[in-house]
């Protein structure tokens, strides 16, 4: 069965400055990686996804990824945060020939300080 | 196409009671799944449907639950019997494909006092 560990439960950075959200995830068999935003009391959203090609996803919000095979890895990038981007990012993992069933991380919570 | 809907979004209850949620998922969308999301957790699967037919439930899903989806389009989740560590936002999304990101309603959120 496929895994995903968010090691950081929270992440406080400064307005403008880089962040980085760590995802690592388990699996024996091919995957399809996932980030979603959620913001409070609302529904989980797209932010990104891995499905093929290029290992380096973009989101229309300047978020970026990419997917290291040897790495097992999939962490979320942005070069400039927003106080906006404050919110809870997901990392999820489909493992390819089963239910396809997406499995999510415990999340990360981001802090953007003024 | 408005997205998967949940109703209600907010749902108190007495311990004991029974409870039932409703989804509507995208229309044109074939597999509809069932989450549990706790204060500070991700989302835990529960259920998961293709078309009408359940294919798969998390042993997360005791005796208390069961989910439908008739003619393969809204679907209910019922507890019965609520307990307070029910208490918990219930997530619906669905997918239209294999492999495809899934879309997420905005949740019922259920208190048990």
């Amino acid at each position: 069965a496929q895994s995903v560990t968010q090691l950081d439960s929270q992440v406080p950075v400064f307005e403008e400055a880089p962040v980085e959200l760590r995802c690592n995830y388990s699996s024996s068999v091919s995957v399809y990686l996932f980030w979603y935003v959620q913001y409070p009391n609302q529904g989980l959203q797209l932010l990104l996804k891995y499905l093929s090609g290029s290992t380096l996803v973009e989101s229309i919000n300047g978020f970026e990824a990419e997917f290291n095979k040897s790495q097992t890895s999939f962490h979320l990038r942005k070069p400039s945060v927003h106080i906006s981007d404050t919110a809870e990012y997901f990392c999820a993992v489909i493992a390819s020939g089963g239910s396809y069933i997406p499995t999510f991380g415990r999340g990360t919570s981001l802090i953007v300080h003024p | 196409d408005t997205g998967v809907s949940q109703d209600p979004r907010h749902k108190i209850t007495k311990r004991g009671q029974n409870v039932t949620f409703r989804c509507d998922p995208i229309s044109e969308h074939n597999r509809l799944y069932w989450y549990r999301q706790t204060l500070g957790q991700g989302p835990e699967f529960l259920t998961y449907f293709q078309n009408e037919a359940q294919l798969e439930k998390s042993r997360l899903l005791s005796d208390r639950f069961s989910a439908e989806r008739p003619k393969g389009s809204f679907s209910t989740l019922e507890i019965q019997r609520t307990e307070q560590g029910d208490s918990a936002m219930y997530l619906c999304a669905s997918s239209g494909g294999t492999p495809a990101e899934a879309f997420f309603g905005q949740g019922t959120r259920l208190t048990v006092v």
